[in-house]
């Protein structure tokens, strides 16, 4: 069963569109909640990240925005471009050990 | 620059073969984990350690084991491999010292199928 729960499993924006990816949790001892971001043959690297004590966080065109009623978080990235292709998942954590709880990713395809 | 390495890219090894996948980190960090990722699933958490000798069982400890002698390596351990087994193995490390801080740095991942 996972602790976090992400949408869509794939994306399809054309370039210079928003695109929206969402994540959903249960656990309210969650407390801290990164974005990684996954090119093909790479690991996943942190993009962005934010902690429940703020609804917003912008950085660049990647913008997390958080619900903490409704346990909800996403992931906006402004005027999309190719070089954004990649698979991303959102986390959540608790301040045991660093151990984060994975979604089940969205891959990401912008079209020029 | 931080750096997690792992020891291949790519392996394929026979059903029932003892497997070893290593992982080397480079930034003094005290966590390191092994996630395995399949399409839908996402990353999904095998075991942890939070230091020297110590480890924690993740989400789907089951037909695997871990080792951790020295602080930089951890490396998984595949009993008797078996083909769903097949998968993408990732490392990672970080650090609790860095307070705040609690981002995860990842390797480059090793795609192992059983065959």
């Amino acid at each position: 069963q996972q602790q976090v729960k992400q949408s869509p499993q794939s994306l399809i924006v054309q370039k210079g569109g928003i695109s929206i990816i969402n994540c959903a949790y249960e656990n309210t001892a969650f407390d801290y909640f990164p974005w990684y971001q996954q090119f093909p043959g790479k690991g996943p690297a942190l993009l962005i990240a934010i902690r429940p004590d703020v609804s917003e966080k912008k950085e660049g065109r990647f913008t997390i925005s958080f619900n903490k009623s409704a346990k909800q978080f996403s992931l906006h990235i402004m005027d999309s471009q190719p070089g954004d292709s990649a698979t991303y998942f959102c986390a959540a954590s608790t301040d045991n050990f660093n151990k984060f709880y994975f979604g089940s990713g969205t891959k990401l395809n912008v079209k020029p | 620059d931080v750096k997690v390495t792992q020891s291949s890219r790519y392996l394929v090894k026979r059903t029932g073969e003892k497997v070893f996948l290593e992982c080397v980190q480079d930034m003094d960090h005290e966590n390191m984990f092994w996630y395995r990722q399949d399409p839908g699933l996402g990353l999904r958490l095998i075991y942890f350690s939070y230091d020297v000798k110590m480890k924690e069982k993740g989400d789907i400890p089951e037909g695997y084991s871990v080792s951790r002698e020295k602080k930089e390596r951890f490396s998984l351990i595949l009993e008797s491999a078996s083909t769903n087994q097949t998968s993408m193995y990732l490392c990672a490390s970080s650090s609790p010292a860095l307070a705040g801080h609690y981002e995860q740095y990842f390797g480059p991942g090793t795609r192992l199928t059983v065959t």
